[in-house]
């Protein structure tokens, strides 16, 4: 497997734009991740999904970001409107689970790295 | 959510053992505790897993005492290679089961020649 692949890897766009950021988990992983570093925050999970299903948005700044995941292999991260302040890098993750249902270890992705100017 | 606190900072050399102690005094029954590296540039990566007494892989081993109120991750023989930010993380499980990875500060490793 390729492992968590994100997209793209570097985004650069004015404040007041649409952005949109892309995941592919690790097939056959039912839990998915999106966090956010900075340098004076580190990292803070945004949401998590279990089997595609959101269970945990505590995280989200704003209402201007949003997440879906469509299908079991795919999963976007969108912000509108974009703001300075939301310049960061942005890491999905991904984790099967065990026989009780419960994470394990979390492979993490490349990473976004997106600057809003 | 159990709260986790481990030195900002370590410095060691080339093939001495690296000890790093976490405190989660208020870890939760059904709380793992999980450990991860990243280095700059790329997202964190696993390095071990546990609930309690030792546990070894290949690359770690991690030491939890009785209380479970701190575990410490041990790093035999460091490399330069070893240099990174090291996560000591609980999971939140709650009634769920689920291990909600809240990652902290870190400790920044720099191993030197």
């Amino acid at each position: 497997d390729a492992g968590v692949i994100q997209s793209p890897r570097h985004e650069v766009t004015e404040m007041g734009q649409e952005v949109t950021l892309r995941c592919k988990p690790i097939s056959g992983h039912d839990y998915l991740f999106w966090y956010r570093q900075t340098m004076m925050r580190g990292l803070e999970l945004l949401i998590y999904f279990n089997n595609n299903v959101p269970i945990d948005d505590s995280g989200m700044p704003e209402d201007r970001f949003s997440a879906k995941m469509p299908n079991a292999s795919f999963s976007t991260l969108k912000i509108q409107p974009s703001e300075p302040r939301d310049s960061a890098v942005y890491f999905c993750a991904s984790s099967p689970s065990d026989r009780d249902g419960v994470n394990t270890e979390a492979f993490f992705g490349q990473g976004t790295r997106l600057t809003v100017v | 959510l159990a709260k986790t606190t481990q030195p900002i900072s370590m410095d060691s050399y080339e093939g001495q053992e690296v000890n790093i102690t976490c405190s989660h005094n208020n870890i939760a029954t059904n709380d793992y505790i999980t450990w991860y590296q990243q280095f700059p540039s790329q997202g964190p990566r696993f390095i071990i897993q546990g609930y309690k007494t030792k546990v070894t892989n290949e690359v770690a081993s991690l030491f939890i005492p009785a209380d479970r109120k701190s575990s410490t991750l041990s790093l035999p023989r460091v490399s330069l290679s070893d240099t990174a930010v090291y996560y000591c993380l609980v999971g939140d499980s709650g009634n769920t089961g689920f291990q909600k990875l809240v990652f902290g500060t870190g400790t920044r490793l720099l191993v030197s020649p």
